[in-house]
């Protein structure tokens, strides 16, 4: 069956944009969490969405928000670009929400460059 | 705060031999971890994992130790292979927490060379 999808996988934008990058999740997922990653900083937990709301949320601006549909699917967004945002953001899936014992799935990813 | 630290940023080892990849937390309260591998160009795939009542956990040729009272654990790699080249994440959780989410290392960049 079909993996985490992200879309777009390359994008470049310009200080002061916005930017929406959307995941749809392994089929049957309802779980939905995204990360940030970095050379610096490795992976950083940005949210996680479950039926829709979020569920939990790691230490970013409010910059960067997110939204689950009822199909599952997840965007996460980004207002106000910095050159600091450039980063890969992964999107993870699993069935139930994280917890123990729950493998999560990642996607590809998506490859911000802020300039 | 780190609280979750891979001290190493790269390793390199010869085929056949073993590789140790190590991972130090500060935040006691974990008590659940995972190891993640991550090709270029690939999102990480969970490789391995431990909850802190046990001290060794294997499969195949991946065992991972957990040193509760150093805060410490380690992924053993034996014998380790060219296609096991690739950035391994550690990850600790709070099982207990009304929040739970993983967090990561900031990885090591494991070489085999042939």
């Amino acid at each position: 069956k079909a993996g985490v999808t992200q879309t777009p996988r390359y994008l470049i934008k310009t200080r002061g944009q916005q930017v929406t990058l959307s995941c749809s999740p392994i089929s049957g997922h309802r779980s939905v969490s995204w990360y940030q990653q970095t050379p610096g900083q490795g992976l950083q937990f940005l949210f996680e969405y479950f039926s829709e709301t979020q569920r939990n949320k790691g230490n970013f601006p409010g910059r960067f928000s997110g939204r689950q549909f009822s199909n599952s699917r997840s965007e996460m967004n980004v207002s106000t670009l910095e050159l600091g945002d450039s980063a890969l953001y992964l999107c993870a899936s699993s069935l139930a929400p994280q917890e123990p014992g729950n493998t999560i799935y990642f996607g590809e990813g998506s490859w911000l460059t802020v300039v | 705060d780190q609280q979750v630290k891979q001290n190493s940023p790269s390793l390199s080892v010869q085929e056949g031999r073993i590789s140790i990849l190590n991972c130090d937390y500060t935040n006691s309260m974990f008590d659940y971890f995972l190891w993640y591998k991550k090709y270029p160009a690939e999102g990480p795939t969970f490789l391995i994992s431990i909850s802190s009542i046990k001290d060794k956990n294997e499969d195949g040729r991946f065992t991972v130790f957990l040193n509760k009272s150093a805060k410490h654990l380690s992924l053993h790699i034996v014998p380790s292979q060219p296609g096991d080249s690739a950035v391994y994440f550690c990850a600790a959780s709070d099982s207990g927490g009304s929040n739970y989410k993983l967090t990561f290392g900031k990885g090591t960049l494991l070489t085999v060379n042939p």
